[in-house]
């Protein structure tokens, strides 16, 4: 089974900090994906991974910066935390491949607010 | 920019029926398309992927694929309590590899 993980469930942050967010997936994956998740929306993808120390910008990147050093972890940072950023986040992961890429596996999602 | 347009719902259908969720598309180049449950508070779990015409079976979900139409629907049969979630379409564009995502249908189920 894939288990994708993330570092936390619940995140309260003032603004202006700057937040990290962790992933870790455990099946060998090759891309991972950081999305935000807003009511009415649907999933926007900020960042995505598919290589170590490769990263791809999503369609919304802007305020966000990601790091990947190890095949299975993939951070997502905040640089200067806004109240705009309040939002469920998403981390998943899939295999190389096409259509495989993008059967993508979630964690549980960590829902940051900031103030 | 391309879409996925899914009607936001809720959907209410009795326990033991048949539910129907509907999504079209806009991009003409998709190839696979996806279907994904969310429960309140958790996260999307694929459910269904389909990438040719026709229908695909899997249990008592099956997703139908109409490129020329556009549209992809997921039917789920005997429909239980436990199915009442937001089920989520979503097509991959072709031209960067990422997938498009609907708002998502809430589907209810009543006892």
């Amino acid at each position: 089974d894939v288990k994708v993980t993330q570092s936390s469930r619940y995140l309260v942050k003032r603004t202006g900090e700057k937040v990290f967010l962790e992933c870790v997936q455990d099946m060998d994956h090759e891309n991972m994906f950081w999305y935000r998740q807003d009511p009415g929306l649907g999933l926007r993808l900020i960042y995505f991974s598919y290589d170590v120390k490769m990263k791809e910008k999503g369609d919304i990147p802007e305020g966000y910066s990601v790091s990947r050093e190890k095949k299975e972890r993939f951070s997502l940072i905040l640089e200067s935390a806004s109240t705009n950023q309040t939002s469920m986040y998403l981390c998943a992961s899939s295999r190389t491949g096409t259509p495989i890429f993008y059967e993508q596996y979630f964690g549980p999602g960590t829902r940051l607010t900031v103030t | 920019q391309k879409e996925v347009e899914q009607n936001s719902g809720p959907l209410s259908v009795p326990e033991g029926a048949i539910a129907s969720l509907n999504c079209t598309y806009s991009d003409r180049g998709s190839q696979s398309f996806f279907w994904y449950r969310q429960y309140s508070g958790k996260s999307p779990e694929l459910i269904m992927s389909i990438y040719s015409n026709g229908d695909k079976e899997d249990g008592r979900f099956t997703a139908q694929l109409n490129k020329a139409s556009q549209y992809v629907s997921l039917l789920i049969r005997d429909s239980q309590p436990s199915d009442s979630a937001t089920y989520l379409c979503a097509v991959n564009q072709q031209s960067n590899y990422q997938l498009i995502w609907g708002a998502g249908t809430k589907l209810i189920i009543k006892p």
